[in-house]
C-alpha cells in the first residue's frame, strides 16, 4: 500500500539551530511532492513542489530536496516564525493525495 | 484578494443533528475537496468535486454528504449518521487535475460534539 511516512512528529529547536524534516513515499511512479505549512487552527499554505529526484527548491530559510525515495526540509538558522507543522503529499493514481501526519517543529528563542 | 473561505471557524453539534460547513471559492477552480484531519493522523479525504453536479465519495464519505451547485461553492453536511464528527475539517480546491497540481486550503471548521 502506498504511504507517506514524516519524522520526527515533533522537533524542538533553538533559535539558529539547523535541522531537517524527513518525508519518505513508497508510491510507485513518483508524479511530485508537495510540501505545506500549517499554523494551529489553520489551513495549510503550499510551499513546494518538486517533482524529480535531484531537484532543490529553496524559500527563505528552507530548502527542499528530493531523492527517490525520501525528501527533505532543511531549515537553516531558524526564527521563532518558523514554528509550525510542516506536512508532505504525494499524488496517487486517481484525483487524491496521501498527506503525512506532519512534523511539528518548535523553534524556541 | 483570491482564496476559499470556511464558514463558522467553530461549529457545535448535539448528538442526532445534522450541520452544514460551509466552502466558498473566488479562485475560478474546477475541483474542490474537502478533508478532515484529525491529531496523528494524515490528511484524509471525505469527498471531492471535479465539476458542478457532480462529486465522488473519498476514503471517509460515510456520514457525510455534499452538493455542487455552483463552481464556487461546495458545501459539507455532518450527518448523525457520522458517529465520531469531532475534528479538523478542511476544505480546498485546485485549478486542474491530475498529479501536477497543488491545493489551496481555506482556514478550516473545528466541529466539536456537545
Amino acid at each position: 500500500e502506498d504511504q507517506v511516512t514524516q519524522s520526527p512528529e515533533a522537533l524542538r529547536l533553538q533559535e539558529g539551530e539547523s535541522s531537517s524534516l524527513n518525508c519518505s513515499y513508497t508510491v510507485s511512479g513518483l508524479r511530485g511532492l508537495f510540501w505545506y505549512r500549517q499554523d494551529p487552527g489553520k489551513g495549510p499554505e503550499f510551499l513546494f513542489t518538486l517533482y524529480s529526484a535531484g531537484e532543490e527548491k529553496e524559500k527563505e530559510r528552507l530548502k527542499a530536496t528530493l531523492t527517490k525515495k525520501e525528501s527533505f526540509l532543511h531549515i537553516t538558522a531558524p526564527k521563532p516564525e518558523d514554528s509550525a507543522t510542516y506536512l508532505c503529499a504525494v499524488p496517487e493514481t486517481g484525483n487524491q493525495f496521501y498527506f503525512g501526519t506532519g512534523t511539528s517543529l518548535t523553534v524556541i528563542p | 484578494d483570491g482564496g476559499i473561505t470556511q464558514s463558522p471557524k467553530y461549529l457545535f453539534r448535539k448528538e442526532g443533528q445534522n450541520v452544514t460547513l460551509s466552502c466558498e471559492q473566488n479562485l475560478n477552480h474546477d475541483a474542490m475537496y474537502w478533508y478532515r484531519q484529525d491529531p496523528g493522523q494524515g490528511l484524509r479525504l471525505i469527498y471531492y468535486s471535479q465539476i458542478v453536479n457532480d462529486f465522488q465519495k473519498g476514503d471517509i464519505a460515510e456520514g457525510y454528504s455534499v452538493s455542487r451547485e455552483k463552481k464556487e461553492s461546495f458545501p459539507l453536511t455532518v450527518t448523525s449518521a457520522q458517529k465520531n464528527p469531532t475534528a479538523f475539517y478542511l476544505c480546498a480546491s485546485r485549478w486542474g487535475q491530475g498529479p501536477y497540481y497543488g491545493y489551496t486550503f481555506g482556514s478550516g471548521t473545528r466541529l466539536t460534539v456537545v
